[in-house]
């Protein structure tokens, strides 16, 4: 069974930058994966942020930004601001109509 | 304003069968793949279900055979027929649009949720 990775935590100062990372427990993730990520705050829906490893949504501040690193997917915010202190989901296409989540990561600003 | 606004949640015991919808306003669910997504107490996301425009249907193994995605174009509603319930399932159920490959696959729109609670 396929499980995809995160941090589950990871702090940064304002104004700092933070890089969160998507991996594969086997293999590597690359564009054919189209990872895409989440921002998620207590009680909400999640937001889209990022799609097709580097697309922004619509709306989306340029200080949100993705890529592949190495072997896996990966979500930097640079500048961070108190309001990015979120939970953080990537997803990645598995074929065949499947998705699958992260655990999550679980950001805090200080 | 487009809006996905699910209901439907409910407390249900073990073992029985619940139905969640998932009204849509101002895009159209048979042109769109719609798909259900999860999240149990304090837990994370938990992708559940897919149907594409052309009626293909996808499921994640943990409901395989007892959960059942469809739609009704004359309402514009998403629905995810569950049966055989279990603890497990207890979960806040979004509905969420969502692109394919051509797109680049991923989820555009959410709904708020829908709270379902599986206990005896």
């Amino acid at each position: 069974q396929t499980v995809v990775t995160q941090e589950p935590s990871f702090s940064v100062s304002p104004g700092g930058t933070v890089t969160l990372t998507c991996g594969l427990s086997s293999g590597s993730v690359s564009t054919s994966y189209y990872p895409s990520w989440y921002q998620q705050t207590p009680g909400q829906a999640p937001r889209t942020l990022i799609y097709n490893t580097n697309t922004r949504s619509s709306g989306v501040p340029d200080r949100f930004s993705g890529s592949i690193l190495g072997n896996k997917a990966a979500l930097t915010i640079t500048g961070a601001q108190a309001d990015d202190e979120s939970d953080y989901y990537c997803v990645l296409y598995m074929g065949s109509g499947i998705s699958v989540f992260g655990g999550g990561t679980k950001l805090t600003v200080l | 304003e487009v809006q996905l606004v699910e209901s439907g949640g409910d407390l249900v015991q073990p073992g029985g069968s619940l139905r969640l919808s998932c009204a849509v306003s101002r895009f159209t669910v048979s042109s769109n793949y719609m798909s259900w997504v999860r999240q149990a107490p304090g837990k994370g996301l938990e992708w559940v279900s897919v149907i594409y425009s052309g009626g293909n249907t996808y499921y994640a193994d943990s409901v395989k055979g007892r959960f059942t995605i469809s739609r009704d174009n004359s309402k514009n509603t998403l629905y995810l027929q569950m049966n055989s319930l279990r603890v497990e399932d207890t979960a806040v159920y979004y509905c969420a649009r969502n692109w394919g490959v051509i797109s680049g696959w991923y989820f555009d729109l959410w709904g708020r949720g829908t709270l379902v609670t599986v206990s005896s």
